[in-house]
């Protein structure tokens, strides 16, 4: 097993484009979770999956936000329209059951110009 | 809400020195409490772990002890190393799911 996989590492979109970024867990995990970072803070969580269904939301994640998790494998994290606001690291996390076993993806860092 | 605070960085040190990290906490019931750890260009990384009151989690030379009564989660180390130059980050899972972080504090330990 080789973890938490994001791809991709780094994205540099222009104002208003669309991006989506994908996670793949740790093959084993039921629940998957996404987190912003940005420069010089802790993460924030964004949104998290157990299977197939998302179970809750943070306010952060505005309309222009969406997540998916078909078939409870893999995720992607869609933003719309996106603004210089949205620059950040986009970390995902998946776990067997609650934190048993929590780990990390190295992220995607997402530069919007 | 739930809430993390912890000491503002960078914290600069020399190696062999003691280091400590101030966290306190706010949080609805009693929640488990973590410290992770950042080195540049990786992901975070569970550093340490305690889930109830008093609990000592420790790793890697770090210690925190889980103090109810102050709300607090220091980390210590009695003698930093060169490669113990990261970002820490103590955070709260209150609900068993999500992680609460605080805003992390960058560790610089100078040869």
């Amino acid at each position: 097993d080789t973890g938490v996989s994001q791809n991709p590492r780094h994205k540099i979109t222009k104002r208003g484009q669309n991006v989506t970024f994908r996670c793949d867990p740790i093959s084993e995990h039921n629940r998957l979770y996404w987190y912003r970072q940005t420069l010089g803070q802790g993460p924030e969580f964004l949104t998290y999956f157990q299977n197939e269904a998302q179970l809750e939301k943070s306010r952060l994640l505005s309309d222009r936000f969406s997540a998916e998790r078909p078939k409870g494998s893999f995720s992607t994290l869609e933003i719309q329209r996106t603004e210089q606001g949205d620059s950040a690291m986009y970390l995902c996390a998946s776990s067997l059951v609650g934190l048993e076993g929590y780990t990390f993806g190295s992220g995607t860092r997402l530069t919007v110009v | 809400g739930n809430s993390v605070t912890q000491m503002e960085g960078p914290v600069t040190l020399s190696e062999e020195a003691f280091l400590t990290i101030n966290c306190t906490y706010t949080a609805t019931g009693y929640p488990s409490l973590f410290w992770y750890v950042q080195y540049p260009g990786e992901g975070l990384q569970l550093l340490l772990k305690a889930t109830k009151a008093d609990d000592k989690g420790s790793n890697k030379g770090f210690e925190a002890t889980y103090r109810k009564e102050t709300t607090s989660f220091h980390l210590e180390k009695g003698s930093v190393q060169v490669s113990d130059s990261a970002v820490y980050f103590c955070a709260l899972s209150a609900a068993g799911n999500k992680l609460t972080f605080g805003g992390g504090t960058r560790v610089l330990v100078k040869p």
